[in-house]
């Protein structure tokens, strides 16, 4: 089945500096969406993207929605504690409506 | 506050014994969903429901089953449990016309 790759699996920085993760697949999607997990909680999201090269931000967060339409991208900037978490893209597989699939998940940890 | 109820939050079973995970949201969201999340992974759909009296196979359903009698209700059922159910569970709901998900905030099973 499709598979959403993401990387790094794990990040471990400094409050304040800026974070970079990617998600890739092999196949194409039509709609990427990037969801956030507190500790013991159910994921919540964060930005939807639904157009090739789509730039869309939400506070500190930004997310690009790949020109390839394979790949999907989210920066924080200016990291801060309550960032903890994982983040997962996720998308809706071969072109279904009905459903997502989601990535492995990059999990960040922010030192104080 | 509206949301995705889930029931139990905790559950210890043993190898064989049988269980329904309660799933209820009071957003009249047609959609709704059950995935869940081994340890360090990502979130695999389990079953979904496109509304009353409609469900369909995720990615991993042996050894579950769903129904959908109400909009409100999507109870999930494990028969003969097996230490590889051992999983936190996530119910999850939307809208048509969008991907934004709302979780519930989850059920720890525990197959000893």
């Amino acid at each position: 089945g499709q598979q959403l790759n993401q990387s790094p699996q794990s990040m471990f920085i400094q409050e304040g500096e800026d974070v970079s993760m990617n998600c890739t697949s092999s196949s194409i999607f039509n709609t990427w969406l990037w969801y956030k997990q507190d500790p013991g909680e159910g994921p919540v999201l964060l930005i939807a993207l639904y157009k090739a090269g789509e730039l869309t931000s939400n506070g500190r967060l930004t997310a690009q929605f790949g020109i390839t339409r394979k790949d999907s991208f989210l920066n924080i900037s200016a990291s801060i504690p309550s960032d903890v978490g994982i983040y997962f893209c996720a998308g809706p597989p071969g072109g279904a409506t009905n459903k997502l699939i989601f990535g492995t998940g990059t999990l960040l940890a922010v030192q104080p | 506050n509206a949301g995705v109820t889930q029931t139990p939050k905790f559950r210890i079973l043993k190898i064989g014994q049988s269980m329904t995970l309660q799933c209820a949201q009071d957003m009249n969201h047609n959609y709704m969903y059950w995935y869940r999340q081994d340890p360090g992974m990502g979130l695999k759909l389990i079953y979904y429901s496109v509304g009353a009296g409609i469900t369909d196979k995720g990615e991993v359903p042996n050894g579950y089953n769903v129904s959908r009698s109400t909009t409100e209700d999507f109870p999930l059922r494990l028969e003969l449990a097996a230490p590889s159910q051992t999983s936190v569970y996530f119910c999850a709901s939307r809208p048509s016309g969008n991907y934004g998900y709302t979780f519930g905030s989850g059920t720890r099973l525990t197959v000893v």
